[in-house]
């Protein structure tokens, strides 16, 4: 099956600090990565996307590339500010299973001014 | 289109109770997708519709969950002889054929805590 790994958490930068949180998955088939975000009190977001390997999602200064050959989604951004304060989850839909998401274990990231 | 809601948003329920949630995917969505999330943890797959059609349970769903989709619209999860392990917040998905299917929209969760 397919399984998900980001880095542990919980993360503290400053405002303007550059950003990276690790994802690495395995999978069988044609997998799809994904980030989503849950910021507090509210539910999941989509944050971006790839569809195949080398795509770059990007989205609110955000990105990451698909990476097939590390099996890699890392998500990055320049410079974060204090809204960008929240829970990341990585995520892969798993095709033999009508596209139902395997998560990661989230990423808590904390921006302080 | 208000996207998905989930009712209610807070069950607090004894041991031994039954208890059933309510999602409404948003209008026109095909497939519906339920999963459970305990702190600390991402969201896990318990089941998901396409259609009125239950296509796929995780082993996450022991017998005593269950899951419906009347009419190919909203979903009810119930639970019955509530246990403390059963102590999560269940997220509801919905996503349309014409997006590909990959992009899922979820709701806000309804967390459930069992005395």
């Amino acid at each position: 099956g397919n399984s998900v790994t980001q880095m542990e958490g919980p993360v503290t930068l400053s405002e303007e600090a550059f950003l990276t949180i690790n994802c690495t998955y395995t999978a069988t088939g044609y997998p799809s990565p994904f980030w989503y975000v849950q910021y507090p009190g509210e539910g999941l977001q989509l944050l971006l996307k790839a569809t195949k390997a080398d795509d770059k999602g990007s989205n609110k200064g955000f990105e990451a590339t698909y990476r097939k050959e590390t099996t890699s989604f890392h998500l990055e951004k320049g410079s974060v500010q204090v809204s960008d304060s929240a829970v990341y989850f990585c995520a892969l839909v798993n095709s033999n299973s009508g596209y139902a998401l395997n998560f990661g274990k989230g990423t808590s990231l904390l921006v302080t001014p | 289109d208000t996207g998905v809601s989930q009712n209610p948003r807070h069950k607090i329920t004894k041991r031994g109770q039954n208890v059933t949630f309510r999602c409404d995917p948003i209008s026109e969505h095909n497939r519906l997708y339920w999963y459970r999330q305990t702190l600390g943890q991402g969201p896990e797959f318990l089941t998901y519709f396409q259609n009125e059609a239950q296509l796929e349970k995780s082993r996450l769903l022991s017998d005593r969950f269950s899951a419906e989709r009347p009419k190919g619209s909203f979903s009810t999860l119930e639970i019955q002889r509530t246990e403390q392990g059963d102590s999560a917040m269940y997220l509801c998905a919905s996503s349309s054929r014409l997006a590909g299917d990959r992009e899922q929209f979820f709701g806000p969760g309804t967390r459930l805590t069992v005395l």
